[in-house]
């Protein structure tokens, strides 16, 4: 079975900081992986994806993340936090190698709060 | 405008009454999906669908139903709502990209409470 965990409830960052959201998945074979944010009050929106290739993949808004196959993570980043990122964070992850191939599993979410 | 669109947003309702909430994307993806949101689980896969007449289930599907009878269209059916279906439930669609679900368009959500 596939998993994500997000060990982080709640990220503080004070804002022109550099930000890290931190992200480990389980799967049996090769991992597709996702980043989604949340606006309070708004869906999910697509941030970045790892399918293949460049292990650093660079998505919206100035975020970027670094997949890590030897440490299984999918941690997102940015050199410089504003306030407007302000909102809460969803790694996700499909294994494409086996059964049930398209589920897509959700991690818990962190919630990101760019201090002034 | 490309959009996935939900209805209702908000919906109260008793245990027992049966409630259909409805998912509409216009972008003629292949892929469909309804998720439910808690806090401290974070989203929970609750059915799919990979194209019309084909659905499969998620993490959590117990006490729902989907049907999926046209591309557009993937409604998400409670026979019988209890409490702990209150939850807020979103939809999504993607365009499946030689196999592979692709980047997923979320709609803006529908607050459900069972009383």
């Amino acid at each position: 079975a596939q998993s994500v965990a997000q060990p982080e409830d709640q990220v503080n960052v004070a804002e022109g900081n550099p930000l890290t959201v931190k992200c480990t998945y389980s799967v049996s074979g090769n991992p597709y992986l996702f980043w989604y944010v949340q606006y309070p009050n708004r869906g999910l929106q697509f941030l970045l994806k790892y399918i293949t290739g460049d292990n650093l993949v660079k998505g919206s808004y100035g975020f970027e993340a670094e997949f890590n196959k030897s440490q299984t993570s999918f941690h997102l980043k940015k050199p410089s936090a504003l306030v407007s990122d302000s909102a809460l964070y969803f790694c996700a992850v499909r294994d494409v190698s086996g059964a049930g191939s398209y589920q897509l599993t959700f991690g818990k979410g962190t919630k990101l709060s760019v201090i002034p | 405008e490309a959009q996935v669109t939900q209805n209702p947003r908000y919906l109260i309702t008793v245990t027992g009454k049966k409630l259909t909430v409805t998912c509409s994307q216009n972008m003629n993806h292949e892929y469909m999906s309804w998720y439910r949101q808690d806090p401290g689980l974070g989203l929970r896969q609750i059915y799919y669908s990979m194209n019309v007449e084909v659905t499969d289930k998620g993490d959590v599907p117990e006490g729902y139903k989907v049907s999926r009878k046209e591309k557009r269209n993937f409604p998400l059916i409670l026979e019988s709502p209890s409490p702990n279906q209150t939850s807020l439930y979103f939809c999504a669609s993607s365009l499946p990209q030689q196999g592979v679900t692709d980047t997923q368009y979320f709609g803006p959500g529908t607050r459900l409470t069972v009383l």
